[in-house]
């Protein structure tokens, strides 16, 4: 069974709008991570933003926010704003354990993220 | 700036030859580093966990006499194709953690093998 599903191969937004990724994930771990990667065409992972299972605050770093509803384990991706360099291939992983474990990642399927001018 | 380096970032090799690719982490020590395969338009799919001074840990269906991987400092890990096939052409890209902050990927390496 998938551990973290993405439902969304491929997404397209206009620039300056918002946009919601999709993210739902399965763990009967009550201790674990959530996170989010951009990789652009280049093939580089950048870390976006983190949801840890006991924070009580959705995580936000800049125009990117984690809409994380635990009871449907969600952690859709909000990206506010979008610009043309938004462009990408975006990942949802978990990491199952506290985070004092190894820190071994489940990805997603990816969704790819196209932003129109 | 980066703080995992992955070198080469692209390598062309025949099929038969083997293929070193080397995982640094810059500045700081990484007991424990990740190695991915990915696909072309496919998801990151784990092929093992690196430790330093002990034997690498591979998941299920990853051929670990293929895949050699050598974690013999606490800054270095590389991974060692052996005997490179055309269906082993893949992006790799490997990954250190951080105490607990959230993983760091180095910038990967595609490997074609003709």
């Amino acid at each position: 069974a998938q551990k973290i599903t993405q439902t969304q191969p491929g997404m397209f937004v206009q620039e300056k709008e918002a946009v919601t990724l999709d993210c739902t994930y399965d763990t009967s771990d009550p201790s674990y991570g959530l996170f989010w990667y951009k990789q652009p065409s280049s093939g580089e992972m950048i870390f976006l933003i983190y949801q840890g299972s006991y924070d009580q605050q959705n995580a936000t770093e800049g125009r990117y926010s984690l809409n994380f509803q635990k009871a449907r384990k969600s952690a859709n991706l909000v990206i506010s704003a979008s610009q043309l360099g938004d462009s990408a291939m975006y990942f949802c992983a978990m990491r199952e354990g506290p985070s004092g474990n190894t820190g071994k990642l489940i990805f997603g399927q990816g969704t790819t993220l196209q932003v129109k001018p | 700036g980066a703080v995992v380096s992955q070198h080469p970032s692209r390598v062309i090799c025949k099929s038969g030859t083997s293929v070193k690719i080397e995982c640094r982490s810059l500045d700081f020590q990484a007991t424990t580093m990740f190695w991915y395969r990915q696909f072309p338009k496919q998801s990151l799919m784990l092929m093992a966990t690196s430790n330093e001074g002990s034997k690498a840990t591979y998941e299920q269906g990853v051929e670990k006499d293929k895949f050699l991987i050598n974690h013999a400092s606490l800054t270095l890990s590389t991974l060692t194709v052996t005997s490179a096939h055309p269906e082993d052409s893949s992006f790799y890209i490997c990954s250190a953690r951080i105490r607990d902050s959230p993983l760091h990927f180095g910038n990967g390496t595609r490997l074609t093998v003709t």
